[in-house]
């Protein structure tokens, strides 16, 4: 079965940084694009970042871009987000997230999620 | 960037009863509209795609309706575990890919 498990969430000072990693089994990763979605307390979803399915093309939402990078490494079948100069409104949940259609980047949603990895950025 | 805006911000419905919930975009996003349920402490869950397709697992009492700036996503009759957040997301116009604010549906 599909699953999707985060790590590397915690509390870190603002300016610092971070990487989550998001380990995948029980489908090909290499045939997926994959998200990274983030919740912060109490309030909706926001979507970070995108990779295609062969890494080439990424694409991010202007509150993280030029601070955040997403990566894969399909040799592992993980996900990766490193996420520098962290900021207090970073604080949230992290999730990964697969596309639902293979080979495309984005189109039907995310049909898979893992359990998210809550990132605290404090003083 | 589409601006999804989801109607009511809170849905107060009995078990057995039905429920409406709209989704409006501030631009055509012809069909490619997805619908999430998220309960406390959990993921988001895929329930419909497409606007109206049904993710697998997904029980036949949630349905899914709508085209272009306005949807619906209605459940028939609501059952105990269907009281959560849904949430509707746009797959056509991204970066960036954008969720409405969503939508609680509470116990009455």
């Amino acid at each position: 079965q599909v699953q999707l498990v985060e790590s590397g969430g915690g509390v870190v000072q603002p300016g610092r940084s971070l990487r989550l990693s998001c380990a995948a089994s029980g489908f090909t990763f290499s045939n997926f694009a994959m998200h990274w979605v983030r919740q912060a307390p109490g309030k909706g979803l926001e979507w970070v970042a995108v990779i295609s399915y062969d890494g080439r093309n990424k694409y991010y939402a202007d509150s993280v871009k030029g601070r955040f990078t997403i990566s894969r490494d399909d040799s592992e079948n993980t996900l990766y987000l490193q996420m520098n100069s962290l900021r207090t409104d970073d604080t949230a949940v992290y999730y990964c997230a697969r596309e639902k259609v293979r080979g495309v980047i984005i189109k039907e949603g995310n049909d898979y999620w893992g359990q998210g990895t809550l990132v605290t950025v404090s003083t | 960037e589409i601006v999804l805006t989801q109607s009511p911000a809170t849905l107060s419905l009995s078990p057995g009863e039905r429920a409406t919930l709209s989704c409006r975009a501030s631009q055509s996003v012809s069909s490619y509209l997805a619908w999430y349920q998220q309960k406390p402490g959990q993921a988001p869950r895929l329930l419909i795609y497409d606007a109206s397709n049904r993710a697998t697992g997904i029980p036949a009492r949630f349905s899914g309706s709508g085209s272009g700036t306005d949807f619906t996503l209605t459940i028939s009759s609501l059952e105990p575990e269907d009281f959560a957040v849904y949430y509707c997301q746009q797959c056509i116009n991204w970066p960036p890919l954008t969720f409405g604010g969503g939508t609680k549906v509470e116990i009455k």
